[in-house]
């Protein structure tokens, strides 16, 4: 079956580190999306892509970074500059980006990332 | 950015219609309404979007006000499966998709 896969779906960071959340999808999609989730709230842009190697910063990119070299791929690294990154990690894709607003999105199944 | 406005909060009983409103005063013409649904410690999934007719598809039907400032999203026949946060959604380029708080519906068996 076509969809999004995320993993791992629990992660744990000391402070200071880097880490990198994995999203793939395999619907020949070619806009792909991040966002965050706190607890008991809606979800913030971070991060989108249109196309391979083009992306573009959302409404909280501080503090994070992206790559996008294959369509299929769009991994995002919580760096050790975003201070507060105790939250769940969406990944999504659509068809494209772009155009007229008419294009669904759909949701992998989160990573919740902790901070030890 | 168009804003949506929720209720919080929404109860229904098992095996009866629920109608879950949105209020989006603001709403431009080249703006498309969409509703997603998320439970617990999952992504959303998309439920249905329209521009400015009613649709309808198999999970659910939307009906939207002629003026197209609030919109109504339908579950026919709620199950406990449905228990879930609603989100109402304007998106006019597909980049801009901004989720709210929504609105938590219980079902009641």
């Amino acid at each position: 079956d076509g969809g999004i896969t995320q993993s791992p779906k629990y992660l744990f960071r000391k402070e200071g580190q880097n880490v990198t959340l994995s999203c793939e999808q395999n619907l020949n999609h070619d806009a792909m999306y991040w966002y965050r989730q706190d607890p008991g709230q809606g979800l913030r842009l971070i991060y989108y892509s249109q196309i391979v190697n083009d992306f573009q910063k959302g409404d909280i990119a501080e503090g994070y970074s992206v790559s996008r070299e294959k369509k299929e791929s769009f991994p995002l690294t919580v760096t050790s500059a975003q201070k507060n990154p105790t939250a769940f990690y969406l990944c999504a894709s659509s068809i494209g980006a772009g155009g007229r607003g008419n294009q669904p999105q759909h949701f992998g199944d989160g990573t919740r990332l902790s901070i030890l | 950015d168009a804003k949506t406005t929720q209720p919080n909060s929404m109860e229904s009983n098992e095996e009866e219609p629920v109608h879950l409103p949105c209020n989006h005063s603001t709403i431009s013409g080249t703006d498309y309404i969409h509703w997603y649904r998320q439970l617990p410690s999952q992504g959303p999934e998309y439920v249905i979007h329209g521009l400015t007719s009613n649709v309808n598809n198999r999970m659910a039907s939307l009906a939207i006000a002629e003026d197209r400032k609030s919109s109504t999203l339908i579950l026919h026949r709620a199950t406990l499966r449905d228990a879930a946060v609603y989100y109402c959604i304007l998106s006019h380029n597909n980049n801009d998709m901004r989720f709210g708080a929504g609105t938590r519906l219980t079902v009641k068996p």
